[in-house]
């Protein structure tokens, strides 16, 4: 079935760096636009980051740019998020979403922990 | 940035009740307006696309309306499980943007 799984989420200390990953299945995923979304606790949804199919059109928030870099592997039906000198405020469950009319499908989800 | 505008934050109704949530942007997104459904501990859902097309899977009883900058996501009559909390966003213009949410909660 179509479906997205994050991993790498885990706790980190502040002003350190983590990688985490989107595994596509049961679609063409180099076919898709992909995104970054990402949720505070308790708080709402924040668009981070796009990327193109073929990876030539990239955007990021503000909140985010210059400190996370969106890419993606269609060989290996797969997107990241290298994310580098973390604050608290980066605390978050991190969701990677297939973009195409509206983000039709999320992943469960990837928690991300800043904290010393 | 476009900056959207949720109303109410919270909505107090019974099942059987008619919902209308409401979602304001501070510029035209023109066709590109979503709503997302998100229930505790899950992912959030697609519920409506380009303002008023269902996703797929999603029950008649929700429907999207509006134009311009006023949008209106409606469930016509609530079911125990519309319970949630419910998103508009706009993929207009950079950076997408989303509301900061409405919340229907059981009365």
């Amino acid at each position: 079935q179509v479906q997205l799984v994050e991993s790498g989420g885990g706790l980190v200390k502040p002003g350190g760096s983590l990688r985490l990953s989107c595994a596509a299945s049961g679609f063409t995923f180099s076919d898709y636009f992909m995104s970054w979304i990402r949720q505070a606790p308790g708080k709402g949804l924040e668009w981070l980051s796009y990327i193109s199919a073929t990876s030539d059109t990239i955007y990021y928030a503000d909140s985010v740019k210059g400190r996370f870099i969106i890419s993606r592997d269609n060989a290996k039906n797969s997107l990241y998020l290298q994310m580098s000198r973390l604050t608290a405020e980066d605390t978050a469950v991190y969701y990677c979403t297939r973009t195409y009319y509206g983000m039709d499908i999320w992943g469960q989800g990837t928690t991300v922990t800043v904290s010393s | 940035e476009n900056v959207l505008t949720q109303s109410p934050a919270t909505l107090c109704l019974s099942p059987g009740e008619r919902a209308t949530l409401s979602c304001r942007a501070s510029q035209s997104v023109g066709r590109y307006l979503a709503w997302y459904q998100q229930k505790p501990g899950q992912a959030p859902r697609l519920l409506v696309y380009e303002i008023s097309n269902r996703a797929t899977g999603i029950p008649g009883r929700f429907s999207g309306s509006g134009s311009g900058t006023d949008f209106t996501l409606t469930i016509t009559s609530l079911e125990p499980e519309d319970f949630a909390v419910y998103y508009c966003h706009q993929s207009s213009s950079w950076p997408r943007t989303f509301g900061q949410g409405t919340k229907v909660e059981i009365k």
